[in-house]
């Protein structure tokens, strides 16, 4: 068990259709991580959150967005799904922000969309 | 386009071999390079490499990065079943972007 709660597990919603996945990192990191895998992609950065302020912008699409909140839970909203947003979703934490060190990651969310 | 490129894509040893992993990469303004494990779950960080050279060790794993010539390897000697699992590498830039690699998926046999 990392310390990295990932809520919820799985996800089964519709094209169109808007979700929110959340991610609680361990105690005492201020850095989160939100990532995509997928069969077809692989594993793929999205975005990067250091005490409540975005660090870094990967392959997010516009469609997707995220927030850090005071207590440092993070939400990824991902809004109009399309079939090809199905895949598992992990956040990360780690205690730095701006020189990455190790990184602790969640269990995932699954996300089917149909 | 910055890209990570790992070989090879799998690999099957017997317990006891010893295996070596490659992850070249052409990615700009390079910080770091880090390589992970991942089992049926969510990945687990292995080793973080930002200077050339420095070999770094954890039990039987061993990695080393060349900034010169872009690539990393893995070594893992005296395999166990416990190390079947897809390594990933994983390269950091300053702007804190990761760029991963497609994975090389390892099968130890008993």
């Amino acid at each position: 068990d990392s310390g990295v709660t990932q809520t919820p597990k799985h996800l089964i919603t519709a094209t169109g259709q808007r979700v929110t996945l959340r991610c609680s990192p361990r105690s005492g990191d201020l850095s989160v991580y939100w990532y995509q895998q997928s069969l077809d992609q692989g594993l793929q950065f999205l975005i990067h959150y250091y005490n409540g302020e975005e660090r870094a912008k990967g392959n997010i699409l516009e469609r997707f967005s995220a927030q850090q909140f005071p207590d440092l839970h993070s939400e990824l909203n991902l809004s109009s799904l399309e079939l090809g947003d199905s895949a598992l979703y992990f956040c990360a934490s780690s205690l730095a922000g701006l020189v990455v060190n190790e990184q602790f990651f969640g269990p995932g969310t699954r996300l089917t969309v149909l | 386009e910055d890209k990570v490129v790992q070989s090879p894509l799998s690999l099957v040893v017997h317990e006891g071999d010893t295996v070596t992993l490659n992850c070249s990469y052409e990615v700009t303004n390079f910080r770091s390079l880090l390589w992970y494990k991942q089992e049926k779950k969510a990945p687990t960080f292995l080793f973080m490499l930002t200077s050339s050279g420095i070999e770094k060790k954890s039990g039987r794993l061993s990695s080393i990065l060349d900034k010169k010539e872009l690539f990393s390897i893995l070594n893992i000697t005296a395999t166990q079943t416990g190390d079947s699992a897809v390594y990933l590498c994983a390269v950091l830039n300053t702007g804190n972007q990761f760029y991963f690699g497609t994975g090389t998926s390892l099968t130890v046999i008993p």
